[in-house]
């Protein structure tokens, strides 16, 4: 079983729609959670950065953590066409030595105009 | 955001040459630097780690000799991919960790093509 998992897609969606992105981890050792937005042939950038279970809102965007399930998902309100992208999870453990993330595969999520 | 610079931004050489890649973080000074694979449609993929001043930490199946890298300044790191082949390309990313210990910037990436 891998680290962890994610859904890559691709998912479409109409502009407007309420956008749900989703990982699960093994590693109870994850403290750290983060969403990065990546597009094509672009690094990735940080988009929500939280380390406990529960929401936490940015703008459109909403970071949901759930570490009793090990799961978190991305919550993205009123998509747009701009949102399209790939977007990754990663998750940082403690006493991993150096900071290291371990990335999902991401999801492709296309906002449809 | 920190401003992290990658040269060049896409190159295309033939198999057995040798490549350089730069990846310059232009606004702060970055110890630690994370050396990263991705192929299509595949996730990020770790390669190596390096503090400045010191021998990188290659991850397991990545061949040091293959893929040297140089931390030689707090702003500057380089990976060569030497006698390129053509299962060597891909988008290659380079992500310094931030002064604060606590955040990874990334570069725009560089894509390798391998004739």
């Amino acid at each position: 079983q891998k680290e962890v998992e994610q859904d890559p897609g691709p998912l479409s969606v109409p502009e407007g729609a309420i956008v749900s992105l989703n990982c699960t981890y093994s590693n109870s050792a994850f403290q750290y959670f983060m969403w990065y937005r990546q597009y094509s042939r672009k690094g990735p950038e940080l988009l929500m950065y939280t380390y406990s279970s529960g929401n936490k809102e940015d703008g459109r965007f909403t970071a949901q953590v759930d570490k009793s399930s090990k799961y978190i998902s991305l919550f993205i309100r009123d998509s747009q066409p701009s949102d399209s992208a790939t977007y990754l999870c990663a998750m940082v453990g403690r006493g991993a030595g150096s900071y290291q993330l371990t990335f999902g595969k991401g999801t492709k999520l296309s906002v449809i105009p | 955001g920190a401003v992290v610079s990658q040269h060049p931004s896409r190159v295309i050489c033939k198999s057995g040459t040798s490549v350089k890649i730069e990846c310059r973080s232009l606004d702060f000074q970055a110890t630690t630097m994370f050396w990263y694979r991705q192929f299509p449609k595949q996730s990020l993929m770790l390669m190596a780690t390096s503090n400045e001043g010191s021998k990188a930490t290659y991850e397991q199946g990545v061949e040091k000799d293959k893929f040297l890298i140089n931390h030689a300044s707090l702003t500057l790191s380089t990976l060569t991919v030497t006698s390129a082949h053509p299962e060597d390309s891909s988008f290659y990313i380079c992500s310094p960790l931030g002064p604060d210990g606590n955040e990874q910037f990334f570069g725009p990436g560089t894509r390798l093509t391998v004739l």
